[in-house]
């Protein structure tokens, strides 16, 4: 499994995008790339994936540089509820392996 | 809600007892893992279990054992419990046994006293 580099916090305000980034340099081709985050201590939650398009769900977006060695998801407008840690997981086998993420905090 | 079920929520125990967590996987679910938390070791894979077999390893330790059952639920037993066996324990389970994203159940909190 790759493995990732995160910031270990960032900010955010309120109603503006985050964008929160990851180095994933040394992924191979058949790794994808999973964000989950973790709300307080609250089970991680799965956010997003993608393997080398740019992807789209209701909660996020994320965009996979064309040499597939960074990542950046984008929460589009954050709220509060979004204070959480953020994971960035490079995974090829079926364990998540989880680095320590990146505290984003949301505020009003 | 993820839909995965965890008990009990809160554990607490003394050294050396034995201790058994149990998780129901979302209905469907054949696949079951099982993570720690602690403060200083983050969240580390333990085990994983596809439809009744042992699937893959991570850093369990031998004292741990854990089975899935006919009904898919899955349990964690953890003997010989030390100071630092004291963490969140979290039951995730998804629909293959490949790669699939997984939901997380709430967590058992273990407190070894």
């Amino acid at each position: 499994d790759a493995k990732t580099t995160q910031p270990p916090s960032m900010d955010c305000a309120e109603g503006r995008a985050a964008n929160l980034p990851c180095n994933h340099s040394t992924i191979s081709g058949n790794e994808y790339v999973y964000w989950y985050r973790q709300i307080h201590s609250q089970g991680p939650q799965y956010i997003i994936h993608g393997l080398k398009n740019n992807e789209t769900n209701e909660m996020a977006s994320l965009i996979i540089t064309e040499d597939r060695k960074s990542s950046t998801l984008i929460l589009p407008h954050a709220t509060l509820r979004d204070t959480a840690v953020y994971y960035c997981i490079g995974q090829a086998g079926t364990a998540l392996i989880f680095g320590k993420g990146t505290t984003l905090s949301v505020s009003s | 809600d993820s839909g995965v079920t965890q008990t009990p929520k809160h554990l607490i125990t003394a050294t050396g007892q034995r201790v058994t967590l149990r998780c129901s996987p979302r209905s469907g679910d054949l696949s079951v893992y099982w993570y720690q938390q602690s403060l200083d070791q983050g969240l580390q894979f333990l085990i994983q279990y596809y439809n009744g077999e042992e699937r893959a390893k991570g850093n369990i330790l031998e004292r741990f054992s854990a089975q899935q059952f006919p009904d898919l639920h899955s349990e964690l037993n953890l003997s010989s419990l030390e100071l630092g066996d004291s963490a969140l324990y979290f039951c995730a389970s998804s629909d293959g046994g490949g790669l699939y994203e997984q939901y997380f159940g709430p967590g058992t909190r273990l407190t070894v006293t």
